[in-house]
């Protein structure tokens, strides 16, 4: 299967500051890459769809201005939260994607804000 | 939203075949069933999908009814490693918006 390198795999971090996750796809060119967040006990919430070199289109009640998605190319993605506070606590993941296949999830990263 | 229905949790011995149902009612012709299981705090795992005919690979089978409107992911022979969170996903696909939306999920524990 496709390698996907989500890193870090988990951060702790001071309320107010901000957490940059980066999301590669190692083995092919990903024009779409999907950001999820999964909170404890519940599914996978899709937060925001990019595709690269455009902006990226987040779902209802997840704030673009907080959670910055950049796709400046095929195989990295970044999702940074800014301000981060405790209830942005939560396991973030990213999905590459390109066309009709399997999709290939990165390890995800437990963000935990203190 | 998610537009397949699964059951909340299922039970299955070891050894014995675990067979996880969805109901896809809403499908729409060009629409793919996926499957994917996650393991406790690990990021989820693919496991088949197919859009008409049945399916299998080494980790599973797939059987999708002859309308379409629901399926069924058996595992041959379950072991407690398969013990996991399994979903069944129908990929909307609107112009480049191929998006995954997850429902709730099955629980399946795998009893020694």
């Amino acid at each position: 299967g496709a390698v996907v390198s989500q890193h870090p795999s988990w951060v702790i971090c001071k309320s107010g500051t901000s957490v940059k996750i980066e999301c590669r796809s190692l083995d092919f060119q990903a024009t779409t890459m999907f950001w999820y967040r999964q909170f404890p006990k519940q599914s996978l919430m899709l937060m925001a769809t990019s595709n690269e070199g455009s902006k990226a289109t987040y779902e209802q009640g997840v704030e673009k201005d907080k959670f910055l998605i950049n796709h400046a190319s095929l195989t990295l993605s970044t999702l940074t939260v800014t301000s981060a506070h405790p209830e942005d606590s939560s396991f973030y993941i990213c999905i590459p994607w390109k066309g009709r296949r399997e999709a290939f999830f990165g390890q995800g990263t437990r963000l935990t804000v203190v | 939203d998610a537009k397949t229905t699964q059951p909340t949790s299922m039970d299955c011995a070891e050894g014995r075949a675990a067979n996880l149902p969805c109901n896809h009612s809403t499908i729409s012709g060009n629409e793919y069933v996926y499957w994917y299981r996650q393991i406790h705090s690990q990021g989820p795992q693919y496991i088949i999908h197919g859009l008409k005919n049945n399916e299998t690979n080494e980790m599973a089978s797939l059987i999708i009814t002859e309308d379409r409107k629901s399926s069924t992911l058996i595992l041959p022979h379950a072991t407690l490693r398969d013990t996991a969170v399994y979903y069944c996903i129908v990929r909307e696909v609107t112009n480049r918006d191929d998006k995954i939306i997850f429902g709730k999920g099955t629980r399946l524990h795998i009893l020694p």
